[in-house]
């Protein structure tokens, strides 16, 4: 079946740095979707990206739709002690009825 | 709109008990899923619904069964409960000719002993 490959698994950085993660599959992917999941809550839409090379901010995350189709970058910048927690990437192809998830990048952020 | 919610929050079960899983979303989605994250791990799809009366097969389904007999609700049952089901089990939907939002219950986190 499909998968993502999401890198890094996991990140420890101090509050203020920047933050970049990506995802990579094997297969084209006509939407790429970025979510974070608080502890104990269930993952919420960041930004979602529907055209190669697309670039696409909201507030001071930026995600891209890479132009092979085959990945897709996620960068926070300065980040802050609430961005704690798991990112995760998610692709659709064209039809498709589902996502398929990444593993996701555990963002811790010391003060 | 409460979205998608989900009941119980958590849950203990002995090996070989039973159980539903309840998810209800007030959106009038008709895509509806269910997920599995064990820990440190992504999400796993067990089973989805396009509509009413319709649900498919995810990646793990053994060991769960579904139905839909409305557009709000849709239950997951576990038959035969065994420790490799420890998991929290997220419900999502979305509507249908949206671009792939799928909206995310809080989950239930289950223990199998």
């Amino acid at each position: 079946g499909q998968q993502l490959n999401q890198s890094p698994q996991s990140m420890f950085i101090q509050e203020g740095e920047d933050v970049s993660m990506n995802c990579t599959s094997s297969s084209i992917f006509n939407t790429w979707l970025w979510y974070k999941q608080d502890p104990g809550e269930g993952p919420v839409l960041l930004i979602a990206l529907y055209k190669a090379g697309e670039l696409t901010s909201n507030g001071r995350l930026t995600a891209q739709f890479g132009i092979t189709r085959k990945d897709s970058f996620l960068n926070i910048s300065a980040s802050i002690p609430s961005d704690v927690g798991i990112y995760f990437c998610a692709g659709q192809t064209q039809g498709a009825q589902k996502l398929v998830f990444g593993q996701g990048t555990r963002l811790t952020i010391n003060p | 709109n409460a979205g998608v919610t989900q009941t119980p929050k958590f849950r203990i079960l002995k090996i070989g008990q039973s159980m539903t899983l309840q998810c209800t979303q007030d959106m009038n989605h008709n895509y509806m899923y269910w997920y599995r994250q064990d820990p440190g791990m992504g999400l796993k799809l067990i089973y989805y619904s396009v509509g009413a009366g319709i649900t498919d097969k995810g990646e793990v389904p053994n060991g769960y069964n579904v139905s839909r007999s409305t557009t709000e609700d849709f239950p997951l049952r576990l038959e035969l409960a065994a420790p490799s089901q420890t998991s929290v089990y997220f419900c999502a939907s979305r509507e249908e000719g949206t671009t792939d939002t799928q909206y995310f219950g809080p989950g239930t986190r289950l223990t199998v002993l």
